[in-house]
């Protein structure tokens, strides 16, 4: 059972333009959102995150939108740019699981390809 | 260090063999946590270490895989008697706490032939 979903396996945009990357969660538990960027080779790089208490976090051109009535977030990068092309991954937690632990529960990735 | 290392970067080994990976967290992080990521597949969490508490172990696949942390620094990642199902990327993280960002390794791509 996947927790935490994201449909869109691959992305495609032009430099300069928007790129939408969406997640999906069913557990009504999570209350943390995280964002990471993968290039191959290397291991997950924080991007960034959201509390439930928000909905909207913006850091420079990344900004992480979260609508919790329909358990779906959704991260925007722009203007995008062609080192931004990577396997992105959505993260979530929940406020408490098992003896207390902070595990997260990732989605499979969206590979964004920034065309220049 | 600077940041999660882990070693070996890559490891080939025989069905059936036992094999041991190694993680070093970021200096100061209490959290410690392993996730492996099979082809085209997301990560999936196998164990989480939070200071002195007993672990959540409630990830790992099988009683052929455990995980230690030794004085709450390096982390060992053991599986015995690998089988091919076995092969992944097997990725090491660290945060300051249990709730802060966590900051991964580059992995151990584990091939068992």
């Amino acid at each position: 059972d996947q927790q935490v979903k994201q449909n869109s396996p691959s992305l495609s945009v032009q430099e300069g333009r928007i790129s939408i990357l969406n997640c999906d969660y069913t557990n009504s538990m999570f209350d943390y959102f995280l964002w990471y960027k993968k290039y191959p080779a290397e291991g997950p790089t924080f991007l960034i995150s959201i509390s439930s208490i928000k909905d909207k976090n913006e850091d420079g051109r990344f900004t992480v939108f979260l609508n919790k009535s329909a358990k779906h977030l959704s991260l925007h990068i722009v203007p995008s740019q062609p080192g931004d092309s990577a396997v992105y991954f959505c993260a979530a937690r929940a406020a408490y699981s098992g003896a207390g632990s902070y595990q997260l529960t990732f989605g499979k990735g969206t590979k964004l390809s920034v065309i220049p | 260090g600077a940041g999660v290392s882990q070693s070996p970067s890559n490891k080939v080994t025989e069905k059936g063999k036992d094999v041991e990976l190694r993680c070093d967290p970021i200096s100061g992080h209490t959290a410690l946590y392993w996730y492996r990521q099979s082809l085209g597949q997301g990560l999936e969490f196998l164990i989480y270490f939070q200071g002195n508490s007993a672990p959540d172990k409630s990830g790992l696949p099988s009683d052929r895989f455990s995980a230690e942390r030794t004085g709450g620094s390096v982390s060992t990642l053991t599986i015995q008697r690998t089988q091919q199902e076995d092969s992944a990327v097997y990725l090491c993280a660290s945060s300051l706490r249990g709730n802060t960002e966590a900051f991964f390794g580059q992995g151990t791509r584990l091939t068992v032939v």
